[in-house]
């Protein structure tokens, strides 16, 4: 069973800084089989990145994802206010057939 | 525009089933599976399984196996997810989500808006 560990839990930053989130495997994963979805309170998730690097239509180019194998990264370069949230990573494809990481939530400090 | 809605809220006693709706529009229903996900309060997100609204054919994750039930009505776009013997733990937001395949990437697109299900006797 392929689990995805998200580091920080908590991630404290101002508007403007740069966030970095990493989700790491237990097992290789195929890099189109990542994605990260962004979800803020009250609402469902959000498609950020699919394939691992790849952003979703009308999503801006501040959110970047990169990674391969074991270890995985999204990368919010300069943090703006609508973006403090709870930020998922998600594979596809292996047993169980879809697992979510824990979440990582970006707060204002 | 692709759009998912699901049904609304419901409350529960515990040992009940509940039986959550999502309607598709905007794109062809049969084309894509559908997946069901939830949250409990406070808490992460958890895949409970898939149904292809084309066959019909279902996966479900083996912690929901023997208690959930995916179905589809073609005719109307719509999916189910119908959870049984229900506990208090079992308290949670259900998403319906569109499972995108495209040259050999995948992801979850669009997300219905929730269906908070709460049991308590």
């Amino acid at each position: 069973e392929i689990v995805l560990t998200q580091s920080p839990g908590t991630l404290s930053l101002s508007p403007g800084e740069r966030a970095t989130l990493s989700c790491r495997a237990s097992q290789s994963v195929s890099s189109s089989y990542l994605a990260w979805y962004q979800q803020k309170p009250g609402q469902a998730p959000r498609l950020l990145i699919y394939g691992a690097s790849s952003r979703a239509t009308g999503i801006p180019d501040r959110f970047s994802g990169s990674g391969s194998g074991t270890d995985f990264t999204l990368t919010i370069s300069r943090l703006e206010p609508e973006d403090f949230a709870v930020y998922y990573c998600q594979q596809y494809g292996s047993s169980p057939l879809v697992t979510f990481g824990g979440g990582t939530k970006v707060e204002i400090k | 525009q692709v759009q998912l809605v699901q049904s609304g809220a419901e409350v529960k006693k515990p040992g009940a089933s509940v039986k959550v709706s999502c309607k598709a529009s905007g794109y062809t229903f049969t084309g894509y599976y559908m997946h069901w996900v939830r949250q409990a309060p406070g808490q992460g997100l958890e895949w409970m399984g898939r149904i292809n609204p084309n066959s019909g054919g279902t996966n479900y994750a083996q912690k929901f196996q023997g208690r959930v039930t995916m179905t589809r009505d073609t005719s109307i776009s719509t999916a189910y997810m119908e959870l049984s013997r229900l506990r208090s733990d079992d308290t949670a937001v259900y998403y319906c989500a569109r499972f995108v395949a495209v040259a050999g990437t995948y992801w979850f697109d669009p997300w219905g808006q929730g269906t908070l299900v709460t049991v308590s006797s």
